[in-house]
């Protein structure tokens, strides 16, 4: 099956460590985007990449680093400068960042720094 | 500033009636506008899509309508079930430099189907 697959579902980090997110997709997809999802708050843009070895920031982009070194895989660092951590991560896709067409999701990871 | 307004913010509404969620946006230049519904802790998933030319579509007891003019959308949910209780999501996509589409998310509906 096609899809998004998000690791870990659920992740415990301690203040001051770092934190790497997963997210791969078979899609055959270009573009793929990282968004945070805090209570009350839209989806905010974190990172987001058009192509393999190219990624640009998003709105929110201090304390997070991002890679693209594959076509399918585009993994999320929260760095310790992220002053604020803790939130529902969600990882997407889309067959290019110039299409109209659907942006699919992954099943989200949730982060809780403590 | 582009914007994303939905309402209400919360609604909760008995098994088997009808109800309307709002959409007001402030995006230009527009693309198109989806609604997305998000069960309790999983991702987004698109239900409907609607261009610029397109007043109304259908995803069986979802249905979306568009206003360009004023900037509005709703969706309205008939004969609600108790798997319809999640988070409904209005996305504005604006088309911007050289074709991009940059997405402005609202920050969603939260709706209860109570048995």
């Amino acid at each position: 099956d096609g899809g998004i697959t998000q690791s870990p579902k659920y992740l415990f980090r301690k203040e001051g460590q770092n934190v790497t997110l997963s997210c791969e997709q078979n899609l055959n997809h270009d573009a793929m985007y990282w968004y945070r999802q805090d209570p009350g708050q839209g989806l905010r843009l974190i990172y987001y990449s058009q192509i393999v070895n190219d990624f640009q920031k998003g709105d929110i982009a201090e304390g997070y680093s991002v890679s693209r070194e594959k076509k399918e895989s585009f993994p999320l660092t929260v760095t310790s400068a992220q002053k604020n951590p803790t939130a529902f991560y969600l990882c997407a896709s889309k067959i290019t960042s110039y299409n109209t067409g659907e942006l699919f999701f992954g099943e989200g990871s949730r982060l809780t720094v403590l | 500033k582009n914007q994303v307004e939905q309402s209400p913010q919360s609604l909760i509404i008995l098994e088997g009636k009808n109800c309307t969620l709002q959409c007001n946006y402030t995006v230009s230049p527009f693309s198109n506008l989806r609604w997305y519904k998000q069960d309790t802790g999983r991702g987004p998933v698109s239900l409907t899509i609607m261009t610029f030319s397109e007043n109304t579509k259908s995803n069986g007891r979802y249905t979306a309508t568009l206003d360009a003019d004023t900037k509005q959308s709703s969706l309205h949910i008939t004969a609600s079930q108790l798997s319809d209780s999640a988070s409904y999501i209005c996305v504005v996509s604006a088309m911007v430099s050289t074709g991009f589409q940059k997405l402005v998310f609202g920050t969603g509906t939260r709706l209860l189907v109570s048995p």
